[in-house]
């Protein structure tokens, strides 16, 4: 059983330009979150997709956007990257979108912007 | 918004003794608890949660605590072993108030032989 897996694993970009990051959910679950985790911090919340919709965002300006397919695998896009947006991004699974359960979390993909 | 303090940013133990690692929360809505262990270059992964209706959970060598009223729960871990040392979160969630997680800052755990 495949666990969330994340694609690339390693990104470097440009001030301003964008990157789409990917995700598969761990088989069976159906609601993907994405966090970003600054060096030396905690995750801190993006937003999450059920049923193809944002159901919740947290505090992060517009250029972050995403978008989950009916297999439920989902994107994070991020336009006119800045050189705050380095950090690692993960994306977590878990069922039936309330938590309460456990949030599976993907190995992250490593964005640097220069 | 919520907010998670955690305590200390880092901790180093000689193998073998005990670490606790402290969190605070604001939100008195939070009603699940958990802790994750993160080892350099890989990702979250839970080691051990807590829901607002229990007072205390343990699994093996870690046990985790909590006290509604003061809002704030705690990792500890017994025994401790060089693989236990990695960086622990701690996170809370409202089921009422959303899917998110707010992770604390994180603790560097480091178990010195």
């Amino acid at each position: 059983d495949a666990g969330v897996t994340q694609s690339p694993t390693h990104l470097i970009k440009t001030r301003g330009q964008q990157v789409t990051l990917r995700c598969s959910p761990k088989s069976g679950h159906d609601t993907v979150s994405w966090y970003q985790q600054a060096l030396g911090q905690g995750p801190q919340f993006i937003f999450q997709y059920y049923e193809e919709e944002e159901r919740q965002r947290g505090n992060f300006p517009d250029r972050f956007s995403g978008h989950q397919f009916p297999n439920y695998s989902s994107e994070l896009n991020v336009n006119a990257l800045l050189l705050g947006d380095s950090a690692l991004y993960l994306c977590a699974s878990l069922w039936g979108r309330r938590l309460g359960t456990e949030a599976f979390f993907g190995q992250g993909t490593r964005l640097t912007v220069v | 918004g919520e907010n998670v303090e955690q305590h200390p940013s880092t901790l180093s133990v000689q193998e073998g003794d005990s670490a606790v690692i402290k969190c605070t929360y604001s939100d008195s809505a939070s009603n699940y608890f958990p802790w994750y262990k993160q080892e350099l270059g890989k990702r979250p992964q839970l080691i051990i949660d807590i829901r607002s209706n229990v007072g205390e959970k343990k699994d093996q060598r870690i046990a985790v605590t909590l006290n509604k009223t003061a809002k704030h729960f705690s990792l500890h871990i017994t025994e401790t072993q060089p693989e236990d040392s990695a960086v622990y979160f701690c996170a809370t969630h409202n089921t009422g108030g959303g899917n998110k997680l707010t992770f604390g800052t994180g603790t560097q755990l480091k178990v010195e032989l």
